[in-house]
């Protein structure tokens, strides 16, 4: 069965430093691969997606993620962390066509000043 | 344009009783996902409907079930209710289905079983 994986569970960063949350699936096909956000009281909200092409993928607030096949990872990072980054962080990956998206367990995120 | 709406948003039952919860999604989206959320499992897949006919089904006992209507609305039931149901229901609407592009989340059912 395909699983996510999300290395870490809580992370905590000062403002201004750098992020990365790691991400990694076992499917071994072509997949598509999604991070999605929760903020605190809202609902997930897609960040970027990956379908095909360059590998990394820029997504909104300044998120941007990298596909490495070989390693069958997709990582996000962001260069330097708001407090409004605090939030709840889905790694989700499919098959593409009619295969539901798995997500991962979430890795929650908390910014201080 | 309307988001997902889910209802109702929250809602406390006891053990053995039953809950529908209800969510109607993006107008224009056929297909509806629903999924549990929990502390300490994430996100689980439990069905996926479009165009009223379920395309997928995660790994859960046939006591969660679910349909979707004509209109592309989308209810889940969950029978002889267990403590370990207790969750954040989360349902998702897309254009095509799930696993074509971006799901529109609603913001949920919180489910408490006592």
């Amino acid at each position: 069965a395909q699983s996510v994986s999300q290395h870490n569970h809580h992370v905590i960063l000062s403002e201004a430093a750098s992020l990365e949350l790691g991400c990694n699936y076992s499917y071994g096909g072509t997949v598509n691969l999604f991070w999605y956000v929760q903020y605190p009281g809202q609902h997930l909200q897609l960040l970027l997606k990956y379908f095909s092409g360059d590998p990394l993928v820029k997504g909104i607030k300044g998120f941007e993620a990298e596909f490495i096949k070989s390693k069958f990872s997709f990582n996000l990072r962001k260069p330097s962390v708001q407090w409004s980054d605090t939030a709840e962080y889905f790694c989700a990956v499919n098959r593409g066509g009619n295969t539901p998206l798995v997500f991962g367990k979430g890795t929650r995120l908390s910014v201080i000043a | 344009k309307a988001g997902v709406t889910q209802t109702p948003r929250y809602l406390i039952k006891t053990r053995g009783q039953q809950v529908t919860l209800s969510c109607s999604p993006i107008s224009g989206h056929r297909s509806v996902s629903w999924y549990q959320q929990t502390p300490g499992q994430g996100l689980q897949f439990l069905f996926e409907y479009f165009s009223e006919t379920q395309r997928n089904k995660g790994n859960f006992p046939g006591r969660f079930s679910g349909r979707q209507f004509s209109n592309s609305r989308s209810e889940m039931n969950v029978s002889t209710l267990e403590l370990g149901d207790s969750a954040l229901y989360l349902c998702a609407s897309s254009l095509g289905t799930g696993g074509s592009g971006e799901l529109f989340f609603g913001e949920g059912s919180r489910l408490t079983v006592l």
